[in-house]
């Protein structure tokens, strides 16, 4: 079957330190993986999109792999801060053929940083 | 500028109600999505209108679903008799045209709207 797996459990990392965020899936070929940040009561706010043909991508903190062999998405907050408490959300982008992308996302990682 | 709006932010209904929420995506934006959200989870998609054609509505769990995006602009999605497996976060995004001619659009999501059905 398919599925995008996210780490489950809570991550809690401490202020200035590297936050490190899996995305594995099965059974998919995602032409794109978008990285999505969401917080309470809100929707999600688009970060990062990589292409199946780059292995990585940096902006700003942050920075997304991609490897299309291991079927796995890296999502990586450098010097991390309290402010990037947050959910972080995987998505496969998807049936491009139609001319839209349709976005399958994982459940999900919760990140928090503390001072 | 202003972004995606969605109406109610949330809403209480009684088992068997028929409810309406209603999507303002960004002025000017040719694709409309949404999506439901459920406790703990990622969004899932729902369906997808391009200007007022509704292109995928493969995700609406049920016939008891439908949306609609008459003139092109403001979406509403419905529920009719809803039951409490209903309940959700339903989220809006929207995206600029010209859609899937740059293959790295991204989509721009409103509030969401909370339902919790009794």
């Amino acid at each position: 079957s398919q599925k995008i797996e996210q780490n489950s459990e809570a991550l809690n990392i401490q202020e200035g330190k590297t936050a490190t965020l899996t995305c594995n899936y099965t059974n998919y070929s995602p032409a794109y993986l978008q990285w999505y940040r969401q917080d309470p009561g809100r929707g999600p706010v688009f970060l990062l999109l990589i292409r199946e043909n780059e292995k990585e991508k940096r902006k700003e903190r942050l920075k997304v792999t991609f490897d299309t062999t291991l079927k796995q998405s890296l999502f990586h907050i450098t010097a991390s801060q309290p402010a990037d408490s947050a959910t972080y959300l995987c998505a496969l982008d998807l049936d491009f053929s139609g001319g839209y992308n349709k976005l399958i996302f994982g459940a999900g990682t919760r990140l928090a940083v503390h001072p | 500028g202003a972004g995606v709006s969605q109406s109610p932010r949330y809403k209480v209904a009684k088992r068997g109600q028929d409810v309406a929420l209603r999507c303002d995506p960004i002025s000017g934006h040719v694709s409309l999505f949404w999506y439901q959200q459920a406790l703990g989870q990622g969004p899932e998609f729902l369906t997808y209108f391009q200007n007022e054609a509704q292109l995928d509505k493969s995700g609406l769990p049920s016939d008891r679903f439908f949306a609609e995006r008459p003139e092109g602009s403001v979406s509403t999605l419905k529920i009719q008799r809803t039951q409490q497996e209903d309940s959700a976060v339903y989220l809006c995004a929207s995206s600029p045209p010209p859609y899937g001619t740059f293959l790295e659009d991204t989509q721009y999501f409103g509030p969401g709207t909370r339902l919790t059905v009794l």
